[in-house]
């Protein structure tokens, strides 16, 4: 299957910072998905986006797919952006089926 | 509210029970999906269906069986619990190739 590596694993950030987490994956794909899980375990899908930017409030999500790389910006982070932040991916050799990464678990503290 | 249900919350089942996780979405996504999680793994494919009356098999199918008789329900079976099916289960949905995945809440099931 598609290996998909995320960096950085870990990510301490102080309210009001910005972050880019990294996404790369190993084949070409046509459909990649950011996840935010909170710390509750609820896993939110942020972001559908193979290829392109798209922006959401304070987030926005940037994928190269010819160069099998996403990039998830979060500005002005506030302690509710608290969590593990998964990216997945798939193409037409796995269906429709996501294969995940094991996630930035990010902390933003007071 | 639209979504996907997931029950039970969470469960204490003995080794060498049978034991099934249900799943009801409503809306109407012909696809659907289970996940395992597991601290620093991530989330692992079980068991997928892409529509009603299909299934697949995906990372981690070894000891679960699942079916797709609706549109709606799909549930995950362990025959047999082992230990290592310790874990919390997701239930997923989506329309299909090029939509997102909606998730339910999960279940953490123990197995002792």
């Amino acid at each position: 299957g598609i290996q998909v590596e995320q960096s950085p694993p870990d990510l301490i950030l102080q309210e009001g910072a910005n972050s880019t987490l990294r996404c790369n994956f190993s084949d070409s794909v046509n459909n990649l998905q950011w996840f935010h899980q909170n710390p509750w375990g609820q896993l939110i899908n942020l972001f559908y986006i193979p290829s392109g930017t798209k922006q959401n409030g304070r987030l926005s999500a940037t994928t190269v797919a010819t160069e099998r790389y996403s990039l998830l910006y979060i500005s002005s982070s506030q302690t509710t952006d608290s969590g593990v932040y998964f990216c997945a991916v798939s193409n037409s050799n796995s269906g429709y089926a996501l294969n995940f990464g094991k996630g930035t678990s990010l902390l933003v503290t007071p | 509210i639209a979504g996907i249900t997931q029950a039970p919350t969470s469960q204490i089942l003995a080794a060498g029970r049978r034991m099934t996780l249900r799943c009801t979405q409503d809306m109407r996504h012909n696809a659907m999906y289970w996940y395992r999680q597991d601290l620093g793994l991530g989330l692992r494919l079980i068991h997928y269906s892409n529509t009603a009356g299909t299934t697949g098999k995906g990372e981690v199918p070894d000891g679960y069986s699942v079916s797709r008789a609706n549109t709606d329900d799909f549930p995950l079976t362990l025959a047999s619990a082992v230990p290592s099916q310790t874990s919390v289960y997701f239930c997923a949905s989506s329309e299909g190739q090029g939509y997102g995945y909606t998730f339910g809440s999960g279940t953490r099931l123990t197995v002792v």
